[in-house]
């Protein structure tokens, strides 16, 4: 397993149109978050899963977007109609969960590359 | 809400010099954990660091050592011995019982040859 992976790398697309990002965390980790840096910005939280399920999500997460992760492995976040707005790097990263930190004592995320995304 | 605060935006350091990054914190909460994360111009953020609250002793990872001073809600970062890859943006951040990361707006090093 070589980490957190994100696909595709650089996205550029036209206001109005839809993007979809993936994530595929590392396979032993059970939970799973999403974060939006912009440029000069330290990362904001958007939403995170444990397995499947969706246990949080920011007010940042406008109704334009979504992030699934159906099987609990990889995870996607689609952004609707998009806009000047949503340009930004779009970081994912995965981490072991509650029984994790239980045991190691902290809940260490690892991150992907981020998934930087352009709207013209 | 929990916030963290990085006062210097930008940060520059002789190589093989000592520096400190500094961080302070907000929240009621008495239990939570502390980091210091890197990163370079990659920008893949890496783990240099972790903090406990509820450990008195200051986290130490080869160069690089924390300060941390909970009751005054503060988490310096000290490097020693100035590396020209520790050049990047450096971010704190704190985790409390809800176990996501709230991020500080970082500092960017710059190690000068």
């Amino acid at each position: 397993d070589t980490g957190v992976s994100q696909d595709p790398r650089h996205k550029i697309t036209k206001r109005g149109q839809n993007v979809t990002f993936r994530c595929d965390p590392i396979s032993e980790h059970n939970r799973l978050y999403w974060y939006r840096q912009t440029l000069g910005q330290g990362p904001e939280f958007l939403t995170y899963f444990q397995n499947e399920a969706q246990l949080e999500k920011s007010r940042l997460l406008s109704d334009r977007f979504s992030a699934e992760r159906p099987k609990g492995s990889f995870s996607t976040l689609e952004i609707q109609r998009t806009e000047q707005g949503d340009s930004a790097m779009y970081l994912c990263a995965s981490s072991g969960g509650l029984a994790y930190t239980l045991r190691s004592g902290a809940n260490v995320l690892t991150f992907g590359a981020g998934s930087r995304l352009t709207v013209l | 809400a929990q916030t963290v605060t990085q006062s210097q935006p930008e940060m520059s350091v002789q190589e093989a010099e000592t520096v400190t990054l500094s961080c302070t914190y907000d929240t009621s909460e008495s239990d939570y954990y502390l980091f210091w994360y890197k990163q370079p111009p990659s920008r893949q953020m890496i783990l240099v660091i972790r903090q406990e609250a509820y450990k008195q002793q200051n986290a130490t990872e080869n160069r690089f050592s924390v300060n941390f001073q909970k009751a005054a809600k503060s988490f310096s970062l000290k490097i020693s011995d100035s590396q020209l890859g520790d050049a990047a943006m450096y971010f704190c951040a704190y985790d409390g019982p809800w176990e996501k990361l709230t991020f500080g707006t970082g500092t960017r090093l710059t190690i000068i040859p």
